[in-house]
């Protein structure tokens, strides 16, 4: 079945740091996939995604790039700030199963 | 706005009593989910509905949970006899025709359910 692994947080990061969360995924067929970001006593919204292998979302800053051949869509920002701590979460979405299928989610503090 | 609404957005409640927890999606939205997310963990998937078809229940976790969607849209979370453990956020979101592929999903706020 699909899977969705990310790494794990909290990740702690002082303000204009570089940030990468890993997501690496299993699926059949070709899967949609996605991040989204929970802020502190939201919902998830979307994030960026990305439907196609090589494909890049991008959004706030954000770019993930859908990786086919490592099964991968890393999220990166060059220059993090305080307001960007959240839950992010990496999802994907499959033709076969209209369940989506969600990672754990990373928490990321962002210090001044 | 026009987004995901839910309601209550925090309830306290005994361990025993029942609970209902309701959620209105977009306008236009087939596609119902409804999730819980415990303490520190990722999304548990409830239910789904789409459209007027039958509701997909593979997720609901006991017989104590139930759900409803009237009229293909507003759709009430019925928890009966809580217990401790039953403690957790619950998200609903909505989408356009829940085929999955890459179809975005829109969450509402989610409900804080505490059982004491």
């Amino acid at each position: 079945g699909n899977s969705v692994t990310q790494m794990e947080g909290p990740v702690t990061l002082s303000e204009e740091a570089f940030l990468t969360i890993n997501c690496t995924y299993t699926a059949t067929g070709y899967p949609s996939l996605f991040w989204y970001v929970q802020y502190p006593g939201e919902g998830l919204q979307l994030l960026l995604k990305a439907t196609k292998a090589d494909d890049k979302g991008s959004n706030k800053g954000f770019e993930a790039t859908y990786r086919k051949e490592t099964t991968s869509f890393h999220l990166e920002k060059g220059s993090v700030q305080v307001s960007d701590s959240a839950v992010y979460f990496c999802a994907l979405g499959s033709g076969g199963s209209y369940i989506p299928t969600f990672g754990r989610g990373t928490s990321l503090i962002v210090h001044p | 706005g026009a987004g995901v609404s839910q309601s209550p957005s925090n309830k306290v409640t005994e361990k025993g009593k029942d609970v209902e927890l309701r959620c209105d999606p977009i306008s236009g939205h087939t596609a119902l989910y409804w999730y819980r997310q415990s303490l520190g963990q990722g999304l548990e998937f409830l239910i789904y509905f789409q459209g007027n078809s039958a509701p997909d229940k593979s997720g609901l976790p006991s017989d104590r949970f139930s759900a409803e969607r009237t009229g293909g849209s507003v759709s009430t979370l019925t928890i009966q006899r809580t217990q401790q453990e039953d403690s957790a956020v619950y998200l609903c979101a909505s989408s356009w025709k829940g085929g999955g592929g890459g179809e975005t999903q829109y969450f509402g706020p989610g409900t804080r359910l505490l059982v004491l």
